[in-house]
């Protein structure tokens, strides 16, 4: 059973490019959060979708946008990039509904991106 | 809002020596409570979870936690540790009930070095 998946891994991007970052959710889940994490710091919630619209979102810009497809899977869009933006991009699934199981997000392993 | 304060942000101990690492946590409602691990150039794994019942709470590879309301803390302990133990941990929080899956609120983690 494939966990969540994240592509592309590694990614270089100059200030004010945009970016793409794609994500494929663990088998059986529905929905799909973000999350950034700078170096050194914890993991901040940048949005989340269930039935492809965004439910939740954090303290983000507009300049951060996402998209959830009719399988699940997910991307997030970056545009007019920052120094700031370089981060790990992390996904994580979830099964909505689940009660046992609230609150369990299964991660992946992040995309590494550098803005130069 | 909610916030987590991890009280050490690197602890060293030597292997087979016990280890506690603290975390305190704020909400004005009642919330869920997680410990996640980190390797290095990896996603996030849950160790253990606290959603109801008893305080004390028994995860994966030999830790648990103990949730204190009264305290606000939840702090993650193992009676031996491993070389193996080596990552980065990071206490969270999610506010219980609703539709939150997705949303977790982290702290800045704590750099456990276990030493030979």
């Amino acid at each position: 059973d494939a966990g969540v998946t994240q592509s592309p891994t590694h990614l270089i991007k100059t200030r004010g490019q945009q970016v793409t970052l794609r994500c494929s959710p663990k088998s059986g889940h529905d929905t799909v959060s973000w999350y950034q994490q700078a170096l050194g710091q914890g993991p901040q919630f940048i949005f989340q979708y269930y039935e492809e619209e965004e439910r939740q979102r954090g303290n983000f810009p507009d300049r951060f946008s996402g998209h959830q497809f009719p399988n699940y899977s997910s991307e997030l869009n970056v545009n007019a990039l920052l120094l700031g933006d370089s981060a790990l991009y992390l996904c994580a699934s979830s099964q909505t509904g689940r009660l046992t199981g609230a609150g369990e997000l299964f991660f992946g392993e992040g995309s590494r991106l550098t803005v130069l | 809002a909610q916030s987590v304060t991890q009280l050490d942000s690197q602890v060293p101990v030597f292997e087979e020596a016990p280890v506690e690492l603290r975390c305190n946590y704020s909400s004005s409602v009642s919330v869920y409570l997680f410990w996640y691990v980190q390797y290095p150039n990896q996603g996030l794994q849950l160790l253990l979870k606290y959603l109801s019942g008893s305080t004390l709470v028994k995860g994966i590879n030999g830790f648990e936690a103990e949730f204190n309301k009264s305290q606000t803390s939840f702090h993650l302990r193992k009676p031996s540790v491993h070389i193996s133990d080596t990552a980065e941990y990071f206490c969270a929080v999610r506010v219980a009930g609703g539709t939150s899956y997705g949303k977790l609120t982290f702290g800045q983690g704590t750099i456990l070095t276990v030493h030979p």
